[in-house]
C-alpha cells in the first residue's frame, strides 16, 4: 500500500500562533489526502480534505496545501487555540481505492 | 451523522486465547476497515471489506481475521492471541467513491490488552 510519513510527531506552539504539520507520500497516482483529528479519548473525525486538482484549500483556520510534484502535503492551523490540541493524522488514497493509508500522527498542543 | 458502534469497549485477553471484536455500522456504507492504533504508529489497516461475505489484506493482516457476514457487520478475529496484539482498535465505514476514498467514520474503539 501507500507509505505515508508524517512530521513532527509532536508540536507545541503558544495559544495565537500557527502550527504547520507536513507529510509527504510515495505514490505519485495517489489523488485524495484528508486530514483526521482525534481528541483524548475519541475517534479521529475528518476535518479537512484535498484532492489532487487542487493545490489549497482553506476552511476557517484550516489551510491544507498540496505539492504533487514534490509528493508533500501539508496542514496549517492559523490562530491556534486550547481547543486545537489533539492527534492529527494526514493521510492519502489511490484513485478508484477505497482505502486510507495514514501518517504516524502528530501531537499537537497548544499552550495558553 | 455516520454511526459505527464497536464491541467490546474494551477487553482484557490471555495470551492464546481467542478474541472477536465487532463492529456494526448503520450507514448502509459498502466499505469497512479495521485500524489498529499504537502509539508512534499512527493507524495501521488490519483488513477491509468492500462487500458482504468479502474481505481484502490490508497492511499488518499476520495474526488476525475477519468476517463479513453482512453490509453491517464486520468483526475481527484474534485466533491466538498475542502481547504484541495489545493496541485501540478502530472499526471504520466509508460510501464507496467516485474516484477513489470517501470520508471514513470511525467508531469509538477497542482498547484489548493482552496479558
Amino acid at each position: 500500500g501507500e507509505q505515508v510519513e508524517q512530521l513532527p510527531s509532536i508540536l507545541r506552539v503558544q495559544e495565537g500562533s500557527s502550527a504547520s504539520i507536513n507529510c509527504s507520500y510515495e505514490d505519485s497516482a495517489s489523488n485524495y489526502f484528508p486530514w483526521y483529528k482525534q481528541e483524548p479519548g475519541e475517534n479521529p473525525k475528518l476535518i479537512i480534505d484535498i484532492r489532487s486538482n487542487m493545490e489549497r484549500k482553506q476552511i476557517q483556520e484550516l489551510i491544507v496545501l498540496l505539492d504533487k510534484k514534490a509528493k508533500r502535503f501539508s496542514l496549517h492551523i492559523t490562530d491556534t487555540q486550547p481547543g486545537d490540541s489533539a492527534m492529527y493524522f494526514c493521510a492519502a488514497s489511490r484513485p478508484n481505492y477505497n482505502v486510507l493509508y495514514f501518517g504516524s500522527g502528530t501531537k499537537l498542543t497548544v499552550e495558553p | 451523522e455516520a454511526a459505527v458502534t464497536q464491541s467490546p469497549r474494551s477487553k482484557v485477553a490471555v495470551t492464546g486465547g481467542k478474541v472477536t471484536l465487532s463492529c456494526h455500522q448503520t450507514n448502509n456504507h459498502d466499505y469497512m476497515y479495521w485500524y489498529r492504533q499504537d502509539t508512534g504508529h499512527g493507524l495501521r489497516l488490519i483488513h477491509y471489506s468492500y462487500v458482504a461475505d468479502s474481505t481484502e489484506k490490508g497492511d499488518i493482516p499476520d495474526g488476525y481475521k475477519a468476517s463479513r457476514p453482512s453490509q453491517e457487520n464486520f468483526s475481527l478475529i484474534l485466533e491466538l492471541a498475542s502481547l504484541s496484539q495489545t493496541a485501540v482498535y478502530f472499526c471504520a465505514s466509508s460510501d464507496r467513491g467516485g474516484d477513489g476514498a470517501e470520508t471514513l467514520y470511525f467508531g469509538s474503539g477497542t482498547r484489548l490488552t493482552v496479558l
